[in-house]
């Protein structure tokens, strides 16, 4: 069963615009972690945030924000005034607890294309 | 602090071969990840080492095998090869039984098998 997914297969906006990347999860576990990383076209992922599954507060770094609703298992990401360097693949990622090893369970990704 | 290095960053093997990826952790880092991304999918959990020892595997024969030394750097082996097999392969370090860290990727080796 998928357990992160992420519907949009690739995105495309003009530079300046406000896009938001929908990631929606599943688990039983009650404690878990989300992450959210970017894959650059040189390959390596860089990570972006960790939510654990207690914390809905929203957070922005800059132009970037995320919402976490566990109502709806969702962890969507914000990227307001969008510039071409944010260009990349994005991955929604879960870590349950109750996997020892912690490990990360990814979405299919979505690639964001920023266009000039 | 050093971070998540692999190699080779690059890799054409033929069917049937063996391959053996590297990678050395961050500075700190007591646990490694492996995981296998191929083209347009996201990254696959292939296993975990932590202090040398195995701690968890995903899907994946038992041709797929791993170690992990002393100062934590790790290998991943891959016997009799098949075409399936080409993909990115990422590393990953982090602090173990601590879900609440990240996990540092390497820049990955890209393996392809023809």
């Amino acid at each position: 069963a998928q357990k992160v997914t992420q519907a949009q297969t690739e995105i495309s906006v003009v530079e300046k615009e406000d896009v938001t990347l929908d990631c929606v999860y599943e688990t039983r576990d009650t404690t878990y972690y989300l992450f959210w990383y970017k894959q650059p076209p040189s390959g390596e992922l860089v990570f972006l945030i960790r939510r654990n599954s207690f914390d809905e507060q929203n957070e922005i770094s800059g132009r970037y924000s995320w919402n976490f609703q566990k109502s709806t298992s969702s962890f969507n990401f914000t990227i307001t005034a969008s510039q071409v360097v944010d260009s990349a693949v994005y991955f929604c990622a879960l870590s349950e607890v109750s996997r020892s090893n912690y490990q990360l369970i990814w979405g299919a990704g979505t690639k964001l294309i920023i266009k000039p | 602090e050093t971070g998540v290095t692999q190699s080779p960053t690059h890799l054409i093997k033929t069917r049937g071969q063996q391959v053996t990826l590297r990678c050395s952790s961050q500075s700190g880092h007591n646990t490694v990840s492996w995981y296998q991304q191929a083209l347009g999918q996201g990254p696959q959990f292939i296993f975990q080492y932590y202090r040398e020892e195995e701690n968890g595997r995903g899907n994946f024969p038992p041709r797929f095998s791993g170690l992990q030394f002393p100062n934590y750097s790790s290998e991943l082996n891959v016997n009799a090869l098949e075409l399936d097999d080409s993909a990115l392969y990422l590393c990953a370090s982090s602090l173990a039984r601590q879900g609440n860290t990240e996990a540092f990727f390497g820049q990955g080796t890209r393996l392809t098998v023809v």
